[in-house]
């Protein structure tokens, strides 16, 4: 069976430091691979999306970037940290090119 | 014109009530309308979706009401129960948004004991 894996599950980190999250896939091969924001209270907000290794499109300019180094694993990382990017962050994964996505459990991020 | 609009914000529902959540897009060229349940804390997950060659599903308590000309689709909760209280996502996708799904800004759901 499908899972994914997303940590670190809740992290607090200064303004201007630097930032990873990891995603990965087990039990499927080339997956679509998508990173959401949730704002609290809010709705989710597409951030980048990986149709295959190496290939990321983005959808919201701003800080954050993305990268697939492995067919299963996606990575959100920054620079430096801005308040406005806290967050609930999740990873998703699909196999059809516009059906069901199976979300990770997601990241809290808490920038202070 | 890729947006998802849904309502209410939030919804009080006695226990045994109808829940009903609605949802509008604009982009006719969506072709797959998924509802997702998202607990506190926690990922959200498929509750159930339809196609727009239907105008009806229904899985269980649950059904999704799909009205194509007016570009509107709803979910009913038939006898909510308290384990029903989650956050709703509707959502979209197809199209030119290929890859891309769409979510409504979602609908707090508290069902009353």
């Amino acid at each position: 069976s499908q899972t994914i894996h997303q940590w670190p599950a809740t992290l607090v980190q200064p303004v201007g430091s630097p930032l990873s999250l990891e995603c990965t896939v087990e039990g499927t091969s080339n997956p679509n691979l998508y990173w959401y924001r949730q704002a609290a209270g809010r709705g989710l907000q597409l951030l980048f999306y990986s149709v295959g290794i190496g290939q990321i499109s983005s959808e919201v300019p701003q800080n954050l970037s993305a990268s697939r180094p492995q067919d299963r694993q996606f990575i959100l990382s920054s620079k430096k940290l801005l308040l406005s990017d806290s967050g609930f962050y999740l990873c998703a994964w699909s196999v059809l090119f516009h059906g069901e996505l199976f979300f990770g459990e997601g990241s809290r991020l808490t920038v202070l | 014109q890729q947006q998802v609009k849904q309502s209410p914000q939030s919804l009080i529902v006695q226990k045994g009530g109808i829940s009903i959540i609605n949802c509008a897009y604009e982009n006719t060229a969506f072709d797959y309308f998924p509802w997702y349940q998202q607990f506190p804390g926690k990922g959200p997950a498929l509750l159930i979706a339809i196609r727009p060659d239907v105008s009806e599903k229904k899985e269980g308590r649950f059904t999704i009401s799909f009205n194509k000309s007016a570009k509107q689709f709803s979910l009913h909760i038939m006898d909510s129960q308290p384990g029903d209280s989650a956050t709703y996502f509707c959502a979209a996708s197809g199209g030119t948004g290929g890859f891309k799904t769409i979510f409504g800004a979602g609908t707090r759901l508290f069902v009353k004991a």
